[in-house]
């Protein structure tokens, strides 16, 4: 079954470290999205890309960056992690627009 | 700015009662999504909706366009669909990606 897949699910850095979490889907959509989850506030969007070599600036973008060299994954990094990243980041994708989206398990980050 | 808006932020309820959610929305839109949050769980889409009206099983979701608000109805209601209850739309025009804002989510537990 085809399916979206983040890693790792749990993870602590320390301020100032570069970190990348992984998305990976098998469903062979164009679209990926990565969003934060954060108390009092509703799903927001960091980063998304249409297809290879696409990639795009979201809602809440500063210090992210993704980028798209298959269509299978769309890696996130965060390039020196800050408190402020603190939050449950989920992978998301679909195929043509206004067509359902998948989303991934999630993953918790944790800055200290 | 797309703001969208959910009612009630919490409910509880008893086995069996019928349940309605609602949504709010300010924009014109080209798609609805309601999605299912459990605890410490990933995200499922249960509808997408662009008119009228949709059902799985005990789920049914209405969307009336001109009024701009869509509701998520649960019929005889189970301990299993205590979850978060997240609504997200699709401005028609912009918003980047799938442009998808979501609303903060209404939790439901439903007490046997």
């Amino acid at each position: 079954d085809a399916e979206i897949t983040q890693s790792p699910r749990h993870k602590i850095t320390e301020t100032g470290r570069q970190v990348t979490l992984a998305c990976h889907q098998t469903w062979n959509h164009n679209n990926m999205f990565w969003y934060r989850q954060d108390l009092g506030h509703g799903l927001r969007l960091i980063h998304y890309s249409y297809g290879v070599q696409d990639t795009n600036k979201g809602e809440v973008s500063d210090g992210y960056s993704v980028s798209r060299s298959n269509t299978e994954d769309l890696p996130l990094t965060l390039e020196s992690a800050a408190s402020s990243q603190t939050s449950v980041y989920f992978c998301a994708s679909s195929g043509q627009v206004n067509t359902e989206a998948f989303f991934g398990q999630g993953t918790r980050l944790t800055v200290v | 700015k797309n703001e969208v808006e959910q009612s009630p932020q919490n409910l509880t309820a008893q086995e069996g009662e019928f349940i309605t959610i609602n949504c709010s929305y300010s924009v014109g839109i080209s798609a609805l999504h309601w999605l299912q949050q459990h605890p410490g769980g990933g995200i499922v889409s249960l509808f997408m909706l662009s008119s009228g009206k949709k059902k799985h099983g005990r789920l049914i979701a209405t969307i009336n366009i001109q009024e701009k608000h869509s509701s998520l109805h649960i019929t005889a209601s189970h301990p299993r669909d205590s979850a978060v209850y997240i609504c997200a739309v699709r401005p028609r025009l912009g918003g980047g990606a799938d442009g998808l804002t979501f609303g903060k989510g209404t939790h439901l537990i439903i007490q046997p």
